[in-house]
């Protein structure tokens, strides 16, 4: 069974479109990231959720918008998208909120912006 | 924002030897890190956490904290060449900080 899973695993757009990431873990964590990579594998976090409730949100460009209909989903929308979006996009649950939570990671999307 | 700086390599070593890895933090009140391995294409996995000054071993890995040089490292004996991968620090600041920073990595690759 796979603890985080996203989907898709791979989306090439164009820039300017409207797309979204889904995310779901079946852990029963109360939290759940999302995090970018850039080419150069340095891991940023985005936004983080705690049963549904915003916990972080990072200087990210308000064109990026979570939303998470329940603690075991948190998806991704980007709109309009832009070339410098292209990352690979990590989703990630812990069990609760604070320090010294495993932080467990989806397989990524990879989001290529043309 | 945490910074979390790690020695750039990549790192090469030969099989059976030992890879250092070595990881500096800025913010003094952290209390959290960890030592994540991600293969190339994957996504980051859990190796080691450590909160307390001194070493903490798991199997062929050790990390180490000092948390008054605000350092941390990690090291592979026995080195393997499914020890090939990349190595990210990630450090947690207070009890009221939710956030994981990570540093940009350490590739290590273990020659046969």
């Amino acid at each position: 069974d796979t603890a985080v899973s996203q989907t898709p695993k791979y989306l090439v757009t164009q820039m300017g479109n409207d797309k979204s990431i889904k995310c779901e873990q079946n852990l029963g964590h109360d939290t759940m990231y999302w995090y970018k990579q850039d080419s150069k594998k340095f891991l940023k976090i985005m936004f983080s959720y705690n049963n549904k409730e915003l916990i972080i949100n990072e200087t990210v460009p308000n064109r990026f918008s979570p939303k998470s209909p329940d603690k075991a989903h948190l998806n991704l929308h980007i709109n309009p998208l832009e070339l410098g979006d292209s990352a690979v996009y990590f989703c990630a649950s812990s069990q609760v909120l604070g320090a010294g939570d495993t932080q467990y990671f989806g397989p990524g999307t990879r989001l290529t912006v043309l | 924002q945490k910074e979390v700086e790690q020695n750039s390599g990549p790192l090469s070593v030969p099989e059976g030897a030992i890879a250092s890895l070595n990881c500096t933090y800025s913010d003094r009140v952290s209390q959290s890190f960890f030592w994540y391995r991600q293969y190339s294409g994957k996504s980051p996995e859990l190796i080691m956490s450590i909160y307390s000054n001194g070493d903490k071993e798991d199997g062929r890995f050790t990390a180490q904290l000092n948390k008054a040089s605000q350092y941390v490292s990690l090291l592979i004996r026995d080195s393997q060449p499914s020890d090939s991968a990349t190595y990210l620090c990630a450090v947690k600041g207070g009890s009221n900080d939710y956030k994981l920073s990570f540093g940009a990595g350490t590739t290590v690759t273990v020659r046969a």
